[in-house]
């Protein structure tokens, strides 16, 4: 059974930092994109970073240069490094596997809480 | 950048009527590199939909996906109450990825 667990969530100060990781079991892990997308309260779902299964990276513009995502296939895992925090990156991240379908299996979500 | 619109934003209907949900692209796209997905409260997105016509593992067959180009439409048949949930599109190709911003389906 393919399964996808985050942490690293929490409260942190406008300008502070979180990593996020999500592990992941039930699959090759090496062989799949990873992709971490995050929902602020209410709102919709937007796309943060992807990696690739050979390390490629690509981010959104609103997390460019602050936000790096990285992988340790033999932890079966990945990370988010969220760094220079603003209120608006307050939200539920989730962790999702990507493939030719689509992000077909999600995790349950880590909260990240950015407020002074 | 690539933008998808979803329309309409709330869709009001019964048990057992038919939800006609549409998404546009701001340019064409790659329908092999389209999805869609379902969100009820609290609860992680599911995939319904990929490669814009495909049903995911387990997805009844009262959910359909048809479209190409920049015009994408999800139908679901015989509307059951566990159905009504918000719904999101989704173009994956690698560097151009992005959601659109949701239709909530309601009784």
């Amino acid at each position: 059974e393919v399964q996808l667990v985050e942490s690293g969530g929490g409260l942190v100060q406008p300008g502070g930092s979180l990593r996020l990781s999500c592990t992941a079991s039930g699959f090759t892990f090496s062989s799949y994109d990873m992709h971490w997308v995050r929902q602020s309260t209410g709102k919709g779902l937007e796309w943060v970073a992807a990696i690739g299964s050979l390390g490629d990276t690509h981010y959104a513009d609103s997390v460019k240069g602050r936000f790096i995502i990285s992988r340790e296939d033999a932890d079966n895992s990945f990370y988010l490094q969220m760094d220079g925090l603003r209120a608006g990156d307050t939200a539920v991240y989730y962790c999702a596997r990507a493939s030719y379908a689509g992000n077909d299996f999600w995790g349950q979500g880590t909260l990240a809480t950015v407020s002074s | 950048e690539i933008v998808l619109t979803q329309f309409p934003g709330t869709l009001s209907l019964s048990p057992g009527e038919r939800a006609t949900l549409s998404c546009r692209a701001s340019q064409n796209i790659n329908r092999n590199f389209f999805a869609w997905y379902q969100q009820t409260p609290g609860q992680a997105p599911r995939l319904l939909i990929y490669g814009a016509s495909n049903r995911a593992t387990g997805i009844p067959d009262r959910f359909s996906g048809s479209g190409s180009g920049t015009d994408f439409t999800l139908t679901i048949t015989r509307l059951e109450p566990e159905d009504f949930a918000v719904y999101y599109c989704h173009h994956y190709a690698t560097s151009l990825i992005t959601f659109g911003q949701g239709t909530r389906l309601e009784i």
